[in-house]
């Protein structure tokens, strides 16, 4: 099925330690979004990728980077995990010049708990 | 201040209500105004969107947007069980803008 695919789906980690989440879509969309959601606060962008090879900040970027690997996958990567990036992280992609009218594509989330 | 703000509710209503559903927004500048549903554990999926000012009807679904009073609302009629979900309000495109949430329940 066409979308979003976010690995993994859940995930706890210590503080200090470091984890990479994976996101892939098979839609040929160029550009693709890291989101995080917190209670009371919304979807926040922390980082994004305009097309293959260019990443940009996004409102949240404080402890994370990003790597747009090739057209289909954009992970982010957590250096030294801390218990303020408990959170749900939503992979979307869009398809650029038409977004407004589609709207992203999210995935699925991945739950990260940092202890 | 939030760019866009909205009400995290909940809103609780007997099926077949008229839900209300409302946002405001602090950029004249946008253009674009969305609608997303995000069921439990689910992503949010894009359920209407609307261009400047003026109403979009699609079903149940009615959205409007006063660009006047920077006011967005997305309002459903009838409303069932299924509707249960939290709605997001959201502007921009290529880098969208959402609002908090507002949890819905439709009790049957």
């Amino acid at each position: 099925n066409a979308g979003v695919t976010q690995t993994p789906k859940f995930q706890v980690l210590k503080t200090g330690q470091s984890m990479t989440l994976q996101c892939a879509q098979d839609m040929n969309h160029n550009s693709m979004y890291w989101y995080r959601q917190d209670p009371g606060m919304g979807l926040r962008l922390i980082y994004y990728s305009a097309s293959e090879g260019t990443t940009d900040k996004g409102e949240v970027p404080n402890g994370y980077n990003v790597s747009r690997l090739n057209k289909r996958e954009f992970s982010l990567r957590l250096e030294s995990a801390a218990p303020s990036q408990t959170s749900v992280y939503f992979c979307a992609s869009i398809e650029q010049g038409r977004g407004e009218i589609y709207g992203y594509t999210f995935g699925s989330g991945t739950r990260l708990t940092v202890v | 201040q939030k760019e866009v703000e909205q009400d995290p509710g909940p809103l609780s209503v007997p099926e077949g209500a008229i839900v209300s559903l409302n946002c405001t927004y602090s950029n004249s500048a946008f253009q674009y105004f969305m609608w997303y549903r995000q069921y439990s554990r689910k992503g949010p999926e894009l359920l209407m969107y609307t261009y400047s000012s003026g109403n979009k009807e699609d079903g149940r679904f009615t959205a409007q947007v006063d660009k006047s009073s920077k006011y967005i609302s997305l309002f459903i009629r009838d409303s069932q069980p299924s509707d249960s979900a939290t709605y997001l309000c959201a502007s921009g495109g290529f880098k969208t803008i959402f609002g908090a949430g507002t949890r819905l329940f439709v009790k049957a």
